[in-house]
């Protein structure tokens, strides 16, 4: 375990259900990530969030929202998805202005769009 | 642009043989640099990293890196490999101090006994 879980850890929806993907870090790391994980293609940063301000949106489809009420919890609203957006969607959190940065990853979750 | 390229994509190799993953990265500034693995239906998992100081990096598991600078590398070895090192790994490197990790496309490696 690495001190950051995720709910659900596999999720099938529908192209018109509106679903949300949670986060929560046990390390008391003030920066979070999502990170999407697709088959042979490198994992791709998706969203940052520092104290609870999102610092980065790597020009991600609006049916995506990302939500971060607190330095512990980072949730991902999904709704209208398209079964391109199938993949693993992976958490990460870490201690933001340290000089190493390094990432402690949750499990992620399995989601299917049919 | 920032960019990290492992030219493995899969690996296959028995038990006991020696092991040489190649990462190459492209970034203007100073690195750290790491190894993650993703052993089967697991999460993301830190091998090794690479801040400052010593080039040869030695992590969990027997496994070890080495920056080489001049050639923007930072290779994984393993001397004798065992069947429980099935899986997925990442390269990935941000610069001092910044957040975005880039990621390799990742090499899946496989052992057979």
């Amino acid at each position: 375990e690495t001190g950051v879980t995720q709910t659900p850890r596999h999720l099938v929806m529908g192209m018109t259900n509106k679903k949300s993907l949670k986060c929560e870090q046990h390390l008391g790391h003030n920066a979070m990530y999502w990170y999407k994980q697709s088959a042979k293609k490198p994992l791709e940063l998706m969203f940052v969030y520092n104290f609870k301000e999102q610092t980065e949106n790597n020009s991600v489809p609006s049916r995506f929202s990302p939500e971060c009420p607190n330095s512990s919890h980072l949730f991902l609203h999904l709704h209208t998805l398209q079964p391109e957006d199938s993949a693993l969607y992976l958490c990460a959190s870490s201690q933001e202005r340290s000089s190493y940065n390094e990432q402690f990853f949750g499990p992620g979750t399995r989601l299917t769009v049919l | 642009a920032q960019s990290v390229s492992q030219h493995n994509h899969h690996v296959i190799l028995s038990e006991a043989a020696s092991l040489e993953l190649g990462c190459n990265y492209s970034y203007g500034g100073t690195v750290n640099l790491f190894w993650y693995v993703q052993y089967p239906g697991q999460h993301l998992q830190l091998l090794l990293k690479y801040f400052s100081g010593d080039p040869l990096v030695k992590g969990i598991k027997g496994f070890e890196a080495e920056f080489i600078k001049s050639k923007f590398s930072f290779n994984l070895r393993k001397p004798s490999v065992q069947w429980s090192d099935t899986a997925e790994y990442f390269c990935a490197v941000n610069g001092q101090g910044a957040q975005k990790l880039v990621f390799g496309q990742g090499t899946r490696l496989t052992i057979n006994p």
